[in-house]
């Protein structure tokens, strides 16, 4: 099985300023026969569902804002908000596909 | 507009069994691999299994915490998908949401409350 990890498990930032939460995974998961990342990232807020944000490992979700950014290959992987805002407090969670789905423990993103 | 409606959560003694239902609209039902995710109260999400297509045999599979005691079912006529929750343990208290896609999860239903408790 791929296990899931991400760093780091909360962090507080300015409003304005950059959030950056990392994702790893045990095992690449990215397909040589597509070339492509199965790695998803989902935004929870307090009391909602989840949210797909992006997937391919950096293609936005309809809908999703353009602050939001995804990045990485192989293993490693990482979720950019670039200018926070009010909103965006939320967990965010990393999800593998290339196997049977599987999800990071979340990054819960705070207002400092 | 896509909706999925759960429902059938409730409180259940541990060695019991529960079905939950989801309703969906708004998205061509027979063509999409149907999820259920769930979480744990104040914890992370998890997924439980999936269905393929009518066309694809409605193969499913589980996680290996369930598998052997949850069964995931559809009925394309009724644009539904289940879940059949048996031998239920107190871990299997959750929240537990159905979702469309069996890789990435598109939409999210707001989920259904299960506790498994004496």
């Amino acid at each position: 099985d791929i296990v899931m990890t991400q760093s780091p498990d909360s962090l507080a930032v300015s409003l304005g300023e950059r959030a950056t939460i990392n994702c790893k995974s045990s095992q690449s998961v990215l397909s040589s026969s597509n070339n492509k990342n199965y790695l998803a990232w989902y935004q929870q807020k307090p009391g909602q569902p989840p949210k797909l944000l992006i997937y391919w490992a950096s293609t936005r979700a309809s809908g999703v804002p353009d602050r939001f950014s995804g990045s990485g290959s192989g293993t490693d992987f990482t979720l950019t908000i670039s200018s926070l805002q009010a909103e965006d407090v939320a967990v965010y969670y990393c999800q593998q596909y290339y196997t049977p789905p599987d999800f990071g423990p979340g990054t819960k993103v705070d207002i400092k | 507009e896509v909706r999925l409606v759960e429902s059938g959560g409730g409180l259940v003694k541990p060695g019991g069994s529960l079905r939950l239902s989801c309703a969906a609209s708004g998205f061509t039902f027979g063509s999409a691999w149907m999820s259920w995710v769930r979480q744990a109260p104040g914890k992370g999400l998890e997924w439980v299994g999936r269905i393929r297509t009518k066309t694809e045999g409605e193969a499913t599979d589980y996680a290996a915490p369930v598998k052997g005691r949850f069964t995931v079912s559809r009925d394309d006529s009724e644009n539904s998908v289940y879940l059949q929750l048996n031998s239920l343990k107190t871990e299997d208290t959750a929240m537990y949401y159905c979702v469309t896609g069996g890789g990435t999860f598109d939409y999210w239903g707001q989920g259904t409350l299960v506790i498994v408790s004496s």
